[in-house]
């Protein structure tokens, strides 16, 4: 059974970067794929973006190109994701989660805990 | 990119059923799935495809599709299921791109 934890709480300036991990443990991880969700205070939840290390595929949100980096460790069965030029909109509880994909019909489960990143000077 | 719709709030009497919608044009093409989350967890899968259930959630979560609709019921709604809930599909003019519904708050009185 497939588990996911994930860093802990940052603090971080605006101006600067965050990466937050996901280790995977239970199961194959050259066979999982990865998806990055974000929660921001009181709103609901956006895709960032995902990982598929076994293809190297990486997809992006159209909102986060060029700000947010996926990127998977197959040595330690950790994925990554790093945003930069942080803001204060950006802060928020970021997720990852496994994404399966059967067909038509895609889903996201198991879920790691949350890691909150706030942005403040 | 697509978008998912949802109600923002429900609302349900304890033992009674609830049906929350999901609108996209996503939905013409791909399942949804839902999530439920209660205050300070992390999502929890609840339905996906057809009408799936993952091993621990209760009977009373069902999922359905129309058209651009997708649907999830809960029959006999219990406090416990008293949360936000999410809809989620493929994103249908992005390959392997996903959007998340609006989400709905669901109280059960």
């Amino acid at each position: 059974q497939v588990q996911l934890v994930q860093s802990g709480a940052e603090l971080k300036k605006p101006g600067s970067s965050v990466k937050v991990s996901c280790k995977a443990s239970g199961g194959t991880f050259n066979s999982l794929t990865f998806g990055w969700v974000r929660q921001a205070p009181g709103q609901g939840l956006e895709w960032m973006g995902g990982i598929t290390p076994i293809f190297g595929a990486i997809k992006y949100a159209q909102k986060f190109k060029g700000r947010v980096t996926i990127t998977a460790d197959k040595s330690t069965s950790i994925a990554f994701m790093e945003l930069s030029s942080l803001r204060s909109e950006d802060t928020a509880v970021y997720y990852c989660a496994r994404v399966m994909v059967q067909g038509d019909t895609d889903w996201f489960d198991p879920w790691g805990q949350g890691s909150l990143v706030t942005v403040s000077s | 990119s697509s978008e998912l719709t949802q109600d923002p709030a429900v609302s349900v009497a304890l033992g009674q059923t609830v049906r929350i919608t999901c609108q996209g044009d996503s939905l013409r093409s791909y399942y949804a799935s839902w999530y439920q989350q209660k205050p300070g967890q992390a999502p929890v899968l609840v339905i996906y495809g057809k009408n799936n259930r993952p091993s621990g959630i209760p009977d009373r979560f069902s999922g359905s599709s129309s058209g651009n609709t997708a649907s999830l019921t809960i029959t006999g709604a219990q406090a416990e299921d008293e949360a936000d809930y999410y809809c989620n599909s493929r994103d249908n003019s992005e390959s392997h791109r996903y959007v998340f519904g609006t989400g709905t708050k669901v109280t059960v009185l």
